[in-house]
């Protein structure tokens, strides 16, 4: 039972274009959404996270946009650069039993070229 | 060091011998959370600590997988009898506290290779 689920197994996007990875999820009882970056050999490494309570959450060129009533969200990069090249986890948290338990998407690989 | 440390970062073991996974959270975060991530999937939750007590074991694949936490820092997975199934990426997390809006911080992992 995929309580979060990343659709697209990876995304190619040219230098300096919007890169957009989506999420969907099943529990409306999530209350906390985040994206976590990770390059191969290392963990992931926290991105950008956004509360139930709100629709978007920006940081620089990282926008997390949500969507309650589709249960969906979608992190927006732009412009992109080859550096952004890594697979990006979508999470979801309540607290579940009173602890902060993570349910992760299987991931989108993105790669960003010339 | 001020990221979460994990070791050893890759360990091969022959089937039906017993590993230990090690994990140093981030100094002064008192949840601490195991996770373990397969090839091509995402990051199945194995464990949470909250201080030195683990509420919530569930995630545990069977009896043959066990944690400890000590002095609200250090912990350990071990993993006894190893099997095939058990090859993956064994990752550790921590946070400042156990609420959904505090960011949990991974080391590199732990990638285990059984024959």
């Amino acid at each position: 039972d995929q309580q979060v689920k990343q659709n697209s197994p990876s995304l190619s996007v040219q230098e300096g274009r919007i890169s957009i990875l989506n999420c969907d999820y099943t529990n409306s009882m999530f209350d906390y959404f985040l994206w976590y970056k990770k390059y191969p050999a290392e963990g992931p490494t926290f991105l950008i996270s956004i509360s139930s309570i709100k629709d978007k959450n920006e940081d620089g060129r990282f926008t997390v946009f949500l969507n309650k009533s589709a249960k969906h969200l979608s992190l927006h990069i732009v412009p992109s650069q080859p550096g952004d090249s890594a697979v990006y986890f979508c999470a979801a948290s309540g607290l579940t039993g009173g602890y902060n338990k993570l349910i992760f998407g299987a991931g989108t690989r993105l790669a960003v070229h010339p | 060091g001020a990221g979460v440390s994990q070791s050893p970062s890759n360990k091969v073991t022959e089937k039906g011998k017993d590993v230990e996974l090690r994990c140093d959270p981030i100094s002064g975060h008192t949840a601490l959370y195991w996770y373990r991530q397969r090839l091509g999937q995402g990051l199945e939750f194995l464990i949470y600590f909250q201080g030195n007590s683990a509420p919530d074991k569930s995630g545990l694949p069977s009896d043959r997988f066990s944690a400890e936490r000590t002095g609200e820092s250090v912990s350990t997975l071990t993993i006894q009898r190893t099997q095939q199934e058990d090859s993956a990426v064994y990752l550790c997390a921590s946070s400042l506290s156990r609420g959904s809006n505090q960011p949990q911080h991974f080391g590199d992992g732990t990638r285990l290779s059984i024959l």
